[in-house]
């Protein structure tokens, strides 16, 4: 079966700028949650998503959004970007949120 | 913050040879997981464990879980070359079930 889809893998974008980054979860799976990565402060968790409501959220500004669709499919969205916002940022998909996560590839951010 | 600790930071040792790797968490929980990640991709879901289990196996993976102690212990046996990767350890807490906080991380280096 196919695995958790994240779209780009690479991303290249200046200052100032906004990106979306597109997640199709697992068939089957409700709940999406989106990560990022960097060296510094380690994976961090970003939100959460079950049948289109976000039920956690991270302590990230409001600069990062994010959404889930009634196909379970989740996109997040970062507005006017920093440097600070290069990352690795991992989607992942649960049936219930409660259980192990599949995670995707990821999409490697890189702001210049 | 709620990250765990994990240690070692970094472990090298030789093929055959058994792997180790400490989690401390910080709250109450309602299970602890285990994932691998290689070289800064995706990561893969190794082993969950409920807070009310205090030992795991999967394969050549065994998971262990002292709630009093808050810790967790992941013992890879007769270590491969294929184990070379970042190890995780992830706490869904109570509260926020659905949201998972990561360890630090311990890099494994298994050598020929």
């Amino acid at each position: 079966k196919a695995g958790v889809t994240q779209t780009p893998r690479y991303l290249i974008k200046t200052r100032g700028q906004q990106v979306t980054l597109s997640c199709s979860p697992i068939s089957g799976h409700r709940s999406v949650s989106w990560y990022q990565q960097t060296p510094g402060q380690g994976l961090q968790f970003l939100f959460e998503y079950f049948s289109e409501t976000q039920r956690n959220k991270g302590n990230f500004p409001g600069r990062f959004s994010g959404r889930q669709f009634s196909n379970s499919r989740s996109e997040m969205n970062v507005s006017t970007l920093e440097l600070g916002d290069s990352a690795l940022y991992l989607c992942a998909s649960s049936f219930t949120g409660f259980d192990g996560y599949t995670f995707g590839s990821g999409t490697r951010l890189t702001v210049v | 913050s709620q990250q765990g600790e994990e240690d070692p930071q970094a472990l090298s040792i030789q093929e055959g040879e058994n792997a180790t790797m400490n989690c401390s968490y910080k709250t109450s929980i309602n299970n602890l997981q285990w994932y691998r990640q290689n070289s800064g991709r995706g990561l893969v879901h190794l082993i969950l464990i409920r807070s009310n289990e205090r030992e795991k196996h999967s394969g050549r993976l065994r998971v262990t879980l002292d709630t009093s102690k808050k810790s967790s212990s992941l013992l890879i046996t007769a270590s491969r070359a294929a184990d070379t990767a970042s190890y995780f350890c992830a706490a869904s807490y109570t509260g926020t079930a659905s949201k998972l906080t990561f360890g630090t991380g311990t890099r494994l280096q298994v050598t020929l």
